[in-house]
């Protein structure tokens, strides 16, 4: 299956700081990724959509100036997360589709702000 | 507002049984359905995708559809401990991303 490597694996930064997560597609080219966010025993939620060469839509309750996406190429994504504070703590997955079928996720990022 | 209703468990199921997920969904509308498992502290990663209604078997895997009911399941055969893990039900895909119930936590006893 495709591969879609995620990085860091895992931050801790200081409250106020900015953290950058990067997703890319390593073999394949994705017009579209996604960025999820997961609490301790809880589901995945998506925060938003990212699409290449345009601007990332946003799920209802996430906070577009806080957490920054940037597509900028086929094969890669940013998330940062800006004056990150303690709430901000979780578990954030990207993911990209390869054609229409299947969602392939990254390993995930582990924020953990102190 | 998508919602995916998954029953936590945890679900204890001795080695060598079946174990039976289930799922349901709100959007009458959704046409893809995933299973997708995912350890502890891991990314989620995908067991079984179905888009029609019936059965589709992969190994020892079986998913099962009823847009009818709006009602999706996963079947684990021969269950083994490596399969101890949470099962989680997405709906969606596409454009629109994935929406994901809170996921189902599996106990297999040895």
């Amino acid at each position: 299956g495709a591969v879609v490597s995620q990085h860091p694996s895992r931050v801790i930064c200081k409250s106020g700081t900015s953290v950058k997560i990067e997703c890319r597609s390593l073999d394949f080219q994705a017009t579209t990724m996604f960025w999820y966010r997961q609490f301790p025993k809880q589901s995945l939620m998506l925060m938003a959509t990212s699409n290449e060469g345009s601007k990332a839509t946003y799920e209802q309750g996430v906070e577009k100036d806080k957490f920054l996406i940037n597509h900028a190429s086929l094969t890669l994504s940013t998330l940062t997360v800006t004056s990150a504070h303690p709430e901000d703590s979780s578990f954030y997955i990207c993911s990209a589709e390869e054609g229409d079928t299947e969602a392939f996720f990254g390993q995930g990022t582990r924020l953990t702000v102190v | 507002q998508k919602e995916v209703e998954q029953n936590s468990g945890p679900l204890s199921v001795p080695e060598g049984a079946i174990a039976s997920l289930n799922c349901t969904y709100s959007d009458r509308g959704s046409q893809s359905f995933f299973w997708y498992r995912q350890y502890s502290g891991k990314s989620p990663e995908l067991i079984m995708f179905i888009y029609s209604n019936g059965d589709k078997e992969d190994g020892r895997f079986t998913a099962q559809l009823n847009k009818a009911s709006q009602y999706v399941s996963l079947l684990i055969r021969d269950s083994q401990p490596s399969d101890s893990a949470t099962y989680l039900c997405a709906v969606g895909g596409g454009a629109d991303g994935l929406t994901f119930g809170k996921g189902t936590h599996l106990i297999i006893q040895p």
